[in-house]
């Protein structure tokens, strides 16, 4: 079964470094997510992405953070200046266009900023 | 988006058939109603999607009235594994071109046990 991969499942970092997650979302979608989940708290929606461009964002998706598909697989997205308060489960998920409105969701990476 | 309102937490024990419910009043003509499921530490999983009536799978039912004002997932015979968080989400029609993203609610958290 077509899977969301995410890498790296657990980064360390510290303060005001700039951290990169990747994910490869499943080959033919076309919708592109981030999501992010602090612990014990709810899901929450950054970002979504379509057609080489942003198509909604969170105000959490501020201008630290940034997002990418550099060569028509990877999906990347960007903090710039880590805060304590970005570390979080990160979620990266992929739709298709016309499909039941299904998400598939990666397994997430764990960002820990000190 | 429609807001959602779900109970925080529900019990039972393996074996029984459990029904979450979830209000949403100001859901839209055009949206469809999407559960979600999340193990600790994993991204979320579909489970059903709807429009109106009732929808089944081979997970579990899906149960909206006439009015669409609410919707109960119901999960026949459950067992340890299904220990989890289920989402209740509203929005992200397929046939919306726009794609709102999919937003999280605090979900319900169900506890089954032996």
């Amino acid at each position: 079964e077509p899977e969301v991969t995410q890498t790296p499942s657990h980064q360390v970092t510290q303060m005001g470094q700039e951290v990169i997650l990747r994910c490869v979302p499943i080959s033919n979608h076309l919708y592109f997510y981030w999501y992010r989940q602090i612990l014990g708290q709810k899901v929450e929606f950054l970002v979504s992405f379509y057609n080489n461009e942003i198509s909604e964002k969170s105000e959490i998706f501020d201008d630290q953070f940034s997002v990418e598909r550099p060569d028509g697989s990877n999906f990347t997205l960007k903090i710039r200046s880590t805060k304590l308060e970005d570390s979080a489960m990160y979620f990266c998920a992929s739709s298709e266009i016309k499909n039941t409105g299904e998400l598939f969701f990666g397994e997430g990476s764990r960002l820990t900023v000190l | 988006l429609a807001k959602t309102t779900q109970p925080i937490s529900m019990d039972s024990y393996e074996g029984q058939e459990v029904n979450i419910t979830c209000s949403h009043n100001n859901i839209a003509t055009n949206d469809y109603i999407t559960w979600y499921q999340q193990f600790p530490s994993q991204g979320p999983r579909f489970i059903i999607q709807g429009y109106k009536t009732k929808v089944t799978n081979e997970v579990a039912s899906l149960f909206i009235p006439a009015d669409r004002k609410s919707s109960t997932l119901s999960l026949p015979r459950v067992s340890l594994s299904d220990t989890a968080v289920y989402y209740c989400l509203v929005g992200d029609s397929p046939f919306d071109t726009g794609r709102r993203a999919l937003t999280f609610g605090s979900g319900t958290r169900l506890q089954v046990q032996p």
